[in-house]
């Protein structure tokens, strides 16, 4: 089957690091992206990881394994703008555009 | 990137009526794709917006309820038909720019069916 968990919801503080963890089971696999939802706007992405290993962009990494079937988002140095849910999809196997979706962490950064 | 506008942003609807969906993107684009939202729920891709031939449809959605046009590049439109309050959702358009492989989307359409 396909499928894609992530934890619901999450909370951490102003200032910490967080890390949102996602696996995946697909019945082929090309890579994982990462999307930022704040409420009531669409979608944006955040990042692409196909190889294993972890990519840096800023304030945000973002880590694979393929073969754990295994992801996660480190946000480092939280701020009050990164609440809100982050989604987890991964590529289908030949058919890179049709993307399996997680329902989403929804995180609360508090002061 | 792209820039990627939807119309109306909002609407309420009555049951047994249709609402067309306007997606707009600011250059050409080779992919179009239609999501909805549903509250609390992950995103659903409806379908493929094909320029020049038919829509590609998912599982469970089908053209009598969901019509697609992409008459162009840059435009394409999603009809709900019919509607009844479980299509009540928010509904994207998202596109692929180039050869890069991750989707934008539209800021969305929310829909209400009462």
């Amino acid at each position: 089957g396909q499928n894609i968990d992530q934890p619901t919801e999450m909370t951490a503080t102003e200032g910490a690091i967080v890390q949102i963890n996602c696996t995946y089971q697909t019945s082929g696999f090309n890579g994982l992206f990462w999307y930022q939802q704040h409420a009531g706007e669409a979608p944006t992405f955040l990042s692409y990881n196909v190889l294993d290993g972890l990519e840096e962009k800023g304030r945000f990494s973002s880590f694979l394994s393929r073969s754990k079937g295994y992801s996660y988002l480190l946000l480092k140095e939280l701020q009050m703008k990164d609440s809100a849910s982050y989604l987890c999809a991964a590529t289908n196997a030949g058919n890179n555009r049709k993307l399996i979706w997680g329902l989403g962490t929804s995180l609360a950064v508090n002061p | 990137s792209a820039v990627i506008s939807q119309k109306p942003s909002r609407d309420i609807c009555q049951r047994g009526t249709s609402l067309t969906i306007q997606c707009q993107v600011d250059s050409q684009v080779t992919m179009m794709f239609w999501y909805r939202q549903q509250p609390g729920q992950s995103l659903t891709l409806i379908a493929t917006a094909n320029q020049g031939s038919e829509a590609t449809y998912e599982s469970g959605f089908v053209i009598d309820k969901f019509p697609i046009s992409r008459p162009n590049l840059t435009f394409s439109t999603l009809t709900v038909s019919n509607m009844s309050p479980e299509d009540s959702s928010i509904y994207l358009c998202s596109v692929e720019v180039g050869s890069l492989v991750e989707q934008y989307f539209g800021p969305g359409t929310r829909l209400t069916v009462t």
